[in-house]
């Protein structure tokens, strides 16, 4: 399974766009890259997946460049409620389930 | 709405007392997991079931096992738990699919606190 590094915290403002970066060397060609975010006492939700180029849906846009060992999750104009953890993610299926290797994730505060 | 309900939401016991965790879910789905969250730490892996098969982490410890009495249900048993063992345990669920890659669907989690 491919490892992950994201950055531990980030700090914002509301309103304003929050990228989260993820640097995944060692992708696999049939790797998938997802991103989850985990609120305080929950469990976590899927915001995003993608294999390449730009993916959009209405909470985020994830955008994965042509190497693939990297991405890039855009939040656009993010309000408090979207301080929380932020999991990047990358793997393929195996034999009909999807192992997930959550790494350290990246906690984003966002202050009034 | 289908979903994945964890019951209950925090539990304690006692230091060595058995405790079960249960998971239901509405979203008909095979594959069935289960998770460990410690405190400011990832999720991390404990086991999942692929229909009635169960498949363990290397890593997850004896005391921990879980059963799978339907589609539906799915419980872990601590056989007994250690000071370690507090941490929050999640439950997810995903659909069987053999191509691409899938969504999992994650329960409020039960915080379990040992005495």
């Amino acid at each position: 399974l491919a490892k992950t590094t994201q950055p531990i915290s980030m700090d914002s403002y509301e309103g304003q766009e929050v990228n989260i970066t993820c640097s995944h060397n060692n992708i696999a060609t049939n790797d998938y890259i997802t991103w989850y975010q985990q609120f305080p006492s929950q469990g976590p939700r899927f915001i995003i997946q993608g294999y390449k180029t730009k993916v959009t849906n209405e909470v985020a846009s994830l955008f994965i460049p042509a190497d693939r060992k990297s991405s890039t999750l855009s939040l656009p104009r993010v309000s408090l409620s979207d301080t929380a953890v932020y999991y990047c993610l990358v793997g393929g299926l195996n034999t009909g389930f999807q192992k997930l290797v959550f790494g350290t994730g990246t906690r984003l505060l966002v202050s009034p | 709405d289908a979903m994945v309900i964890q019951n209950p939401r925090y539990q304690v016991t006692q230091f060595g007392k058995p405790v079960t965790l249960s998971c239901s879910q509405t979203l008909n789905h095979n594959v069935m997991y289960w998770y460990q969250q410690k405190s400011s730490q990832a999720p991390k892996l404990l086991f999942h079931y692929y229909d009635k098969d169960f498949n363990n982490e290397a890593d997850t410890p004896d005391n921990f096992q879980s059963r799978r009495p339907n589609t539906s249900f799915c419980f872990l048993d601590i056989r007994s738990p250690g000071l370690g063992d507090a941490a929050m345990y999640l439950c997810a669920t995903s659909r069987d699919q053999r191509e691409g890659t899938d969504t999992q669907y994650f329960g409020p989690g039960t915080r379990l606190t040992v005495l």
